[in-house]
């Protein structure tokens, strides 16, 4: 089944503590993107990539830092979480950035920062 | 700057029609999407218009005019499982970037 995977699904930690959030998609897609959902917000960009070892900022990167070794894999890692980070978090892949109109979204990650 | 507006909450009855309205400002403007989301759910795509005029898929059909920065999602013979978030998109290419911003999402409640 094609899909696009995130772990862990839900997440509660502490301020400070490193954390990394993995993606992998089974569609051998070259984009992919994170976003973060908070309400009233909408969906807003944090990173993206659009190949292996290509990655660039989205509207809200700070304090995120992403990899992307392989062409499946795309783990979104804090390296020191704070309370404004707590949101939902959507990781999304594309077949190209041609096709970037079209992505399809992980299940997501709720993650809570206290 | 890049912004898209789009209402916050539209409610119908069942069997109606209901569009929802999108405006966009952005750089560098190259198709505008839509997404689902139910309550729990991720987005899932709906629709793309790269070019003026209306697209239809079923039930669903969307327009876009780009000369006016506007478009619209038109959902026909509501069902109530239409009830979710709808969210308009623009792929904002400039340069060497290529993003997808998204608007605030518009809320759809269906009344039986």
């Amino acid at each position: 089944e094609a899909q696009v995977t995130q772990n862990p699904r839900y997440l509660i930690t502490v301020t400070g503590k490193k954390l990394t959030v993995t993606c992998s998609q089974n569609m051998n897609h070259e984009y992919m993107s994170w976003y973060r959902q908070d309400p009233g917000l909408g969906l807003r960009q944090i990173y993206y990539s659009m190949n292996v070892e290509v990655t660039d900022k989205g509207d809200v990167p700070e304090g995120y830092k992403v990899s992307r070794k392989e062409k499946r894999n795309f783990p979104l890692i804090l390296e020191s979480p704070s309370p404004n980070q707590t949101s939902l978090y959507f990781c999304a892949s594309s077949l190209d950035r041609v096709g970037i109109y079209e992505q399809y979204f992980g299940p997501g990650t709720r993650l809570t920062v206290t | 700057g890049q912004s898209l507006e789009q209402p916050s909450e539209v409610t119908a009855v069942e069997g109606a029609i209901v569009q929802i309205n999108c405006t966009y400002q952005t750089s560098g403007f190259y198709g505008l999407s839509w997404y689902q989301q139910h309550d729990g759910g991720a987005p899932t795509f709906l629709s793309y218009n790269a070019l003026d005029g209306l697209e239809e898929t079923g039930r669903f059909s969307s327009f876009l005019s780009r000369s006016d920065s506007y478009g619209y999602l038109l959902l026909q013979e509501l069902q109530m499982k239409d009830s979710a978030s709808y969210f308009c998109a623009v792929r904002d290419l400039v340069g060497d970037t290529d993003k997808l911003i998204f608007g605030t999402g518009t809320r759809l409640q269906v009344f039986p």
